[in-house]
C-alpha cells in the first residue's frame, strides 16, 4: 500500500497563476483533509471532507478550493496564486472522523513568486 | 475553542537521557490528544493519542505519553534518547467529531551524541 500520495513535490509559480495539488490515498478512508505548514505556526487546516460528497472549510479556506473526486481522491486548487500561500501542503486521511488518527502525505513545497 | 500549546521552540538532549516534550491542552468536554512527529522533508507520523482510559499512553519508537488532567499536559516522554529522534514534534487536540485536529506549533527535538 502507499499510503497517502501526492503530486506535485515541488512547485514555483508566479503570483496569479493557478494550479491544482492532487492527493490519493489506497487506505478506503472515509475523511481527508488538506493542511498547510508555516515556520512556527504547525499545520492549519484549509479544507476538509468528511465522506466522500462533502467538502467543508477548516481555518484557513480563503485563496482555496476542494474538490472530492471520489472516495479516493481530494485536490486542492489555488485560483489564483498569492505569494502569501508560499508554504508546504500536507494532504492526510483518517477512517472517520472521531477518535481516529491521521495519516500524512508527504507533503507539496509550493512558492509563489 | 480547543487548543494546545507547546511552550518550548526547541529541546536539546544527549543522547542516552530522558528525553521530555511539553504539552498544555485547553478543551471544552474530553480531551482527545494525539502526537505527531515529523522527520525533514518528510509528512507527519503517528506517535500515539489519548482517547480515554489509562492515563499513561504507550506509541511507537518507545514514546510514551502522561495524561494529566488536573495539569491540563500531556508531555510526550522518551527514557533514553537516540540520535534519530532529532525531529519536530507535534501535539494536537481532535476539535470536533468530524476529527479535525488542531495543532500546536511544534517542539524541534535536537539529540547529540
Amino acid at each position: 500500500n502507499a499510503g497517502v500520495t501526492q503530486t506535485p513535490k515541488f512547485q514555483v509559480l508566479k503570483t496569479g497563476q493557478s494550479m491544482t495539488l492532487q492527493c490519493a490515498q489506497d487506505m478506503n478512508h472515509n475523511s481527508m483533509y488538506w493542511y498547510r505548514q508555516d515556520p512556527g505556526m504547525g499545520l492549519r487546516l484549509i479544507y476538509y471532507s468528511a465522506s466522500e460528497g462533502t467538502t467543508d472549510k477548516g481555518e484557513v479556506p480563503n485563496g482555496y478550493n476542494v474538490s472530492r473526486l471520489n472516495k479516493r481522491e481530494f485536490s486542492l486548487r489555488l485560483e489564483s496564486a498569492a505569494p502569501s500561500q508560499t508554504s508546504v501542503y500536507f494532504c492526510a486521511s483518517s477512517p472517520s472522523g472521531r477518535y481516529n488518527e491521521q495519516f500524512f502525505g508527504p507533503g507539496t513545497r509550493l512558492t509563489v513568486l | 475553542a480547543q487548543s494546545v500549546a507547546q511552550p518550548e521552540d526547541q529541546v536539546n538532549v544527549a543522547e542516552g537521557n530522558p528525553l521530555t516534550v511539553k504539552c498544555t491542552y485547553s478543551v471544552s468536554g474530553n480531551p482527545y490528544l494525539f502526537w505527531y512527529v515529523q522527520y525533514p522533508n518528510r509528512g507527519l507520523q503517528f506517535l500515539l493519542k489519548y482517547i480515554t482510559g489509562d492515563n499513561l499512553v504507550k506509541g511507537s519508537y518507545g514514546f510514551e505519553a502522561e495524561f494529566n488532567k488536573s495539569q491540563t499536559s500531556f508531555h510526550l516522554k522518551k527514557p533514553s534518547a537516540l540520535v534519530s529522534d532529532s525531529a519536530l514534534y507535534f501535539c494536537a487536540v481532535q476539535t470536533d467529531s468530524w476529527g479535525k485536529l488542531q495543532f500546536g506549533a511544534g517542539t524541534q527535538v535536537v539529540v547529540t551524541p
